[in-house]
């Protein structure tokens, strides 16, 4: 699995986006791009993957640059209730059974 | 949404006793997973099962052990808890397409507590 690189935390006021950047600059080609968060020790939740286009959905908006080293996640208008821990995980199509390798994270904090 | 269930999702118990967390997934997941996370800490991969009677152990060793016998259940036991044993527990599963992403799913967790 590539290496990735997130801030430890952050900080958004209510209403704005967040953008949220990691680093993966030993990404291969076929290895995926994932963000999860957790809110407050809960259990992880899938946000959303690319692999080499920017993606969106009803969550988010994931920014994959060209090179494939580095993305964005964005939130576009962050509530009290994205407070969380983000995760940036990079997956290959092989690894202990194919389970998520979590690093630490960045901890966003909304603020109203 | 996800449909994995972790029981129960608190539990407080004495050091010496055995426990089982259970954990049970109605998607057909062929890959099922149980990470521990301490508050405020990263989680680990303590266990992992490729499907029916397979069962392996992650990157962080633990004392606790792991059972396949059915695709939708996947239950952790300690033989006998110690203090050392307190943390949450998170059970996770994912499908196994040929290629392409695989989105993993994880329950509530399960928060142990041994006194």
């Amino acid at each position: 699995d590539a290496k990735t690189t997130q801030p430890p935390s952050m900080d958004c006021a209510e209403g704005r986006a967040a953008n949220l950047p990691c680093n993966h600059s030993t990404i291969s080609g076929n290895e995926y791009v994932y963000w999860y968060r957790q809110i407050h020790s809960q259990g992880p939740q899938y946000i959303i993957h690319g692999l080499k286009n920017n993606e969106t959905n009803e969550m988010a908006s994931l920014i994959i640059t060209e090179d494939r080293k580095s993305s964005t996640l964005i939130l576009p208008h962050a509530t009290l209730r994205d407070t969380a821990v983000y995760y940036c995980i990079v997956r290959g199509n092989s690894n202990s059974g194919y389970a998520l390798n979590f690093g630490k994270g960045t901890s966003l904090l909304v603020t109203p | 949404e996800a449909d994995i269930y972790q029981t129960p999702r608190y539990l407080v118990i004495g050091t010496g006793k055995k426990i089982t967390l259970e954990c049970s997934q109605t998607m057909g997941h062929d890959k099922m997973y149980w990470y521990q996370q301490d508050p405020g800490m990263e989680l680990h991969l303590i266990h992992y099962s490729y499907g029916v009677n397979s069962t392996e152990k992650g990157d962080l060793s633990s004392e606790s052990t792991v059972s396949r016998i059915r695709t939708e259940h996947f239950p952790l036991t300690l033989e006998s808890a110690r203090p050392s044993h307190t943390s949450q527990y998170l059970c996770a599963s994912s499908e196994y397409p040929s290629g392409g992403p695989r989105t993993v799913f994880f329950g509530e967790g399960s928060r142990l507590t041994v006194l």
